[in-house]
């Protein structure tokens, strides 16, 4: 069974930093890798999906690595900002298309 | 990209009665529809796995005759919460996934449901 690990649990940084979120899968044979965000009492907002054959994706000040073999996957966030202050979650899709959840990242971005 | 709503968007009910949440894809046919449900400061739990046109599969521990859902057409899958409970109070998430293995999917805004 795909269990899906996020390291750290919360984290709170000053504006302008630049910040990795962890993302940990224990079963590599993946179809993709999804990074969204989830503001309070929100749904869910695509970030970036990476498909299994690839290592990385950009969007804007997001970066998001894959390592299959290792399974393990990183979000950068560049120069974060006040407005990056939400949830951000990662999920594996497996065999049958189901997705898996990390716990997620609170992350919090103090002006 | 595609869109998925999810109506209504927060619903509050009384013990005992039954509430159903519709999940439509706007744009596009999906073959599967998935129902999570999220707990307060809690990830998302997958539910039940939705096709088109057959029975869904539920995961363990989550009440098929509680849960009822139908998906009834490429674009509308329903979750009707029977008997509602307390407990039953949870953020509900549907998704929606092209035609084709590991295609992505796409969230709708969910449901809040309140039983008091």
């Amino acid at each position: 069974k795909q269990e899906v690990t996020q390291i750290p649990a919360a984290l709170s940084v000053p504006e302008g930093e630049n910040l990795v979120l962890n993302c940990s899968f224990t079963d590599s044979a993946i179809y993709n890798l999804q990074w969204f965000r989830q503001d309070p009492g929100k749904g869910l907002t695509s970030l970036l999906l990476i498909q299994s054959s690839q290592r990385e994706q950009t969007s804007g000040r997001l970066n998001a690595s894959l390592d299959k073999s290792s399974g393990r996957s990183t979000l950068y966030i560049a120069a974060s900002q006040p407005g990056d202050s939400a949830t951000y979650l990662c999920a594996v899709n497996n065999a049958g298309n189901m997705l898996t959840f990390g716990g997620g990242t609170r992350l919090m971005v103090k002006p | 990209g595609a869109v998925v709503s999810q109506h209504p968007s927060r619903v509050i009910c009384k013990s005992g009665t039954s509430v159903k949440i519709e999940c439509r894809s706007l744009d596009f046919q999906a073959t599967t529809m998935f129902w999570y449900r999220q707990f307060p400061k809690q990830s998302l739990m997958l539910m039940a796995t939705s096709n088109e046109g057959s029975k869904a599969t539920y995961e363990q521990g989550v009440e098929k005759d509680k849960f009822l859902i139908n998906h009834a057409s490429l674009t509308l899958s329903t979750l009707t919460v029977t008997s509602a409970h307390p407990e039953d109070s949870s953020f509900y998430i549907c998704s929606a996934q092209q035609p084709g293995q590991g295609s992505e999917q796409y969230f709708g805004p969910g449901t809040r449901l309140t039983v008091t």
